[in-house]
């Protein structure tokens, strides 16, 4: 049972390289998310997606688009990187219910240098 | 807008100690609470939620009580082990608009918990 599954693990960019984190999610859910953390100050949504064909902005989404590909995928693209976006990125799933938790992937660490 | 607080840290604490990290929120209506755990070099994995005043969850010898006139929502534990030593997040979703917002969490900043011998 996979869960969500993040790709890469670790990615390394230079200031003004473009990427894309991959997300995908086997538990037939209809949301997705993507989080950014940083030491101190827990872990804030960038983009999220309530059901296959939309997407939001969260807290911080300057410098990060997103794609809801189907309702099991979800990327995050960087289109110029800069070293404000040094973090560790996770990809999240969750059901449209009220109370329901949400399952986390196994995190990205992006530096940009 | 939603936001959550936790106690500022880290906690040190000796194996067998009882621990309790605070945790409390603002938020309108009645939100769902939930408190997640981060294992070194892993994500995050749920530990346990209350969706309604009053409720308590509880799992691994872990517990936490949903207080609407407080605000609150602290994590306690009896006896720590070395194996707790993580990091610990309150979380928060909003009770649902249009079912839009469901499972979209607010957090505080983490709290490490280390845990020695």
């Amino acid at each position: 049972n996979a869960g969500v599954t993040q790709t890469p693990k670790f990615q390394v960019l230079k200031t003004g390289q473009s990427m894309t984190l991959q997300c995908a999610q086997d538990m037939n859910h209809n949301s997705m998310y993507w989080y950014r953390q940083d030491p101190g100050m827990g872990l804030r949504l960038i983009y999220y997606s309530a059901s296959e064909g939309t997407t939001d902005k969260g807290e911080v989404p300057n410098g990060y688009n997103v794609s809801r590909l189907n309702k099991r995928e979800f990327s995050l693209r960087l289109e110029s990187a800069a070293p404000s976006q040094t973090s560790v990125y996770f990809c999240a799933s969750s059901a449209r219910r009220a109370g329901t938790e949400a399952f986390f992937g196994q995190g990205t660490r992006l530096t940009v240098v | 807008g939603d936001s959550v607080t936790q106690m500022e840290g880290p906690v040190t604490l000796s194996e067998e100690a009882f621990l309790t990290i605070n945790c409390t929120y603002t938020a309108t209506g009645y939100p769902s609470l939930f408190w997640y755990v981060q294992y070194p070099g892993e994500g995050l994995q749920l530990l346990l939620k209350a969706t309604k005043a009053d409720d308590k969850g509880s799992n691994k010898g872990f517990e936490a009580t949903y207080r609407k006139e407080t605000t609150s929502f602290h994590l306690e534990k009896g006896s720590v082990q070395v194996s707790d030593s993580a990091v610990y997040f309150c979380a928060l979703s909003p009770p649902g608009a249009g079912g839009t917002s469901y499972g979209k969490l607010t957090f505080g900043q983490g709290t490490i918990l280390t845990v020695h011998p």
